[in-house]
């Protein structure tokens, strides 16, 4: 049974490009919600989605935006990049209802 | 103010010692909240849920005061494994975490 994936591992992107994370959720849960960790922080939350809508939304800008797909997987995509979004970024899937939600291994991006 | 606040540590304990920690959240509508385990540069991983007043898993006990809004976590008899970061989270229509609890259990 696979857990919460995500690609890449790790990104490179320079100020101003724009990137696409992707998320694949664990076998059996249908909403998917993102979240930015700064290094020695929590992770915040970006947004939630469920049934290919966003449902919740965090305090981020529009810069951010994400998509859910019919197979409930999932992109976030950020776009202006600044250098301030150097960050992992958290990816974590849940069933609907549930209140507990699993994480998967993270994209560390770097903006320079 | 943050929606949760965690005292940062660093907590050194040597093996088998007792180590308990708080954090403090501000909703007084979260429902629910949870203990996450996070080692360096990984993910975080559940380690319990708290719906009640408490739980209790193995040597991990949580407790709830709704009264004054904090959870706290108590580990005993600590593992050189147990070393990480604790992260507090409550649960209103999001997660929300603190920054987490640095737990370093020594030989």
């Amino acid at each position: 049974d696979a857990g919460v994936t995500q690609s890449p591992t790790h990104l490179i992107k320079t100020r101003g490009q724009q990137v696409t994370l992707r998320c694949s959720p664990k076998s059996g849960h249908d909403t998917v919600s993102w979240y930015q960790q700064a290094l020695g922080q929590g992770p915040q939350f970006i947004f939630q989605y469920y049934e290919e809508e966003e449902r919740q939304r965090g305090n981020f800008p529009d810069r951010f935006s994400g998509h859910q797909f019919p197979n409930y997987s999932s992109e976030l995509n950020v776009n202006a990049l600044l250098l301030g979004d150097s960050a992992l970024y958290l990816c974590a899937s849940s069933s609907d209802g549930a209140y507990e939600q699993y994480f998967g291994p993270g994209t560390r991006l770097t903006v320079t | 103010r943050k929606e949760v606040e965690q005292d940062p540590g660093p907590f050194n304990v040597p093996e088998g010692a007792t180590v308990a920690f708080n954090c403090t959240y501000s909703n007084s509508a979260s429902q629910s909240f949870f203990w996450y385990r996070q080692d360096c540069r990984k993910e975080p991983k559940l380690l319990m849920s708290v719906y009640s007043s408490g739980n209790e898993d193995g040597r991990f006990t949580a407790q709830l005061n709704r009264a004054s809004q904090y959870i706290s976590l108590l580990i005993r008899d600590s593992k050189l494994s147990d070393s990480a970061t604790y992260l507090c989270v409550s649960n209103d229509y999001k997660l929300s975490f603190g920054a987490g609890t640095t737990v370093t259990v020594r030989a």
